[in-house]
């Protein structure tokens, strides 16, 4: 089963650059997630959805913007990519949100200079 | 200030020797407790969580985690550990009437050496 697949896995971009960051689940998920994780601070929820044509910010959203076109695709975008943006990207899906348990793509790491 | 809090931030220890990570939150009321793991080169994935009832969660691989209310605590524990247990651990808090998003704790590295 693929679960949830996101491209691509590295990436360096120049300062100023835009770039999409693609999530697609094949679970049917209502509720899908993007994080990012620095070292030693965990991971932050930059934007969530709960339903195709749905989105909503999470605690660190400036500088990112996210649609949800279909039920499976979740793309984040990046219009003006900063230094500050060098991170690993988690993209994350749920059933639903009350049992918590969320299913995590591999990873993309951004690298901005 | 991190809401969920994870002292160790790196952790070594020998093969067969027991484990115990720190979780405390800061949130009252209700909450969801779960600890998730990533191994090398793996996604994160759901070790154990705790919604109710008894307050000892066992789970996957021989994990267990207790739920102390009075200490705000979430403390993940196994008697024996091996060197496939060399991984990042975070702990995570669900507030069910605080908009059921999860904030995680800032990860805890742990090395197992065989």
């Amino acid at each position: 089963n693929a679960g949830v697949t996101q491209t691509p896995k590295f990436r360096i971009l120049k300062i100023g650059q835009s770039m999409t960051l693609q999530c697609t689940q094949d679970m049917n998920h209502n509720y899908m997630y993007w994080y990012r994780q620095d070292p030693g601070m965990g991971l932050k929820l930059i934007y969530y959805s709960v339903g195709a044509g749905i989105t909503d910010k999470g605690e660190v959203p400036n500088g990112y913007n996210v649609s949800r076109s279909t039920t499976e695709d979740f793309p984040l975008r990046l219009e003006l990519a900063a230094p500050s943006q060098t991170s690993v990207y988690f993209c994350a899906s749920s059933r639903e949100a009350i049992t918590g348990e969320l299913f995590f793509g591999e990873g993309s790491r951004l690298t901005v200079l | 200030a991190q809401s969920v809090s994870q002292h160790n931030h790196h952790v070594i220890l020998s093969e067969a020797a027991s484990l115990e990570l720190g979780c405390n939150y800061s949130y009252g009321g209700t909450v969801n407790l779960f600890w998730y793991v990533q191994y090398p080169g793996q996604h994160l994935q759901l070790l154990l969580k705790y919604f109710s009832g008894d307050p000892l969660v066992k789970g996957i691989k021989g994990f267990e985690a207790e739920f102390i209310k009075s200490k705000f605590s979430f403390n993940l524990r196994k008697p024996s550990v091996q060197w496939s247990d060399t991984a990042e651990y975070f702990c995570a808090v669900r507030r069910p009437n605080a908009g059921n998003m999860l904030t995680f704790g800032g990860g805890t590295r742990l090395m197992v050496k065989p």
